[in-house]
């Protein structure tokens, strides 16, 4: 069973939308992540949370410690946007990251 | 947070050939990782590395992979025999300070024919 699961696995929205990934783990974490990957490959952290929310720009990150749940929000979405969004955990600090499998996000203009 | 530069950003190799993967640069940080890629899969832990040894490896870092710090600043991953299934985006890593949490190299696209 993977250990960070993520929905939907793919997602095309409108331009302007407001888009939610959802994010689920199965094991006990010092911190989640949020990531970003261009079609480059390139990996760009966005956030670091290990409780409640946090927000830079048009992106919102949250998480429920007792669900074991994160929700990463994207407002007035843009066509620059799209790429894939992974979900990563670490169980202690400067542990190996644990990687979701993704969720590839296209935003139509 | 400075960058983390992967060399070569692509490398093509024939099977069986020995590839040095580099991440440069890497200044006063003690925790170092290597990630890949297998195209349309998620990314996999490859291996750990700590005070210039290995704190943790996965199944798939076999006896054809090894890592080192070979002058303090360069980040190295090689690959004594490359297979075919060696094919990969493979990625270093360290870990931030403060909040900025893990910052993931460039990234270098390995070819193996």
């Amino acid at each position: 069973k993977n250990e960070v699961e993520q929905s939907p696995q793919n997602l095309t929205a409108q331009e302007g939308e407001f888009i939610t990934i959802n994010c689920s783990y199965s094991v006990g974490i010092s911190a989640l992540h949020w990531l970003q990957q261009h079609p480059g490959g390139g990996i760009v952290s966005l956030f670091m949370l290990s409780s409640g929310k946090k927000k830079h720009g048009r992106l919102i990150a949250t998480i429920n410690i007792q669900e074991k749940h994160s929700s990463l929000h994207i407002t007035a979405s843009h066509p620059r946007d799209s790429a894939v969004y992974i979900c990563a955990v670490t169980k202690t600090s400067y542990d190996k990251v644990i990687f979701g499998p993704g969720t590839s996000l296209s935003v139509i203009p | 947070e400075p960058e983390v530069t992967q060399t070569p950003s692509h490398q093509v190799t024939q099977m069986g050939q020995e590839v040095i993967l580099r991440c440069v640069p890497i200044s006063n940080h003690l925790y170092f990782y290597w990630y890949r890629q297998i195209l349309g899969q998620k990314v996999e832990f490859l291996v750990s590395f700590y005070n210039n040894e290995i704190s943790e490896k996965s199944e798939i870092f076999d006896d054809q992979f090894s890592v080192e710090r070979p002058d303090g600043s360069n980040f190295t991953l090689k690959i004594r025999s490359t297979k075919l299934e060696d094919s990969a985006m493979y990625f270093c890593a360290r870990t931030g300070t403060g909040i900025s949490g893990y910052t993931f190299g460039s990234g270098t696209r390995l070819t193996v024919v």
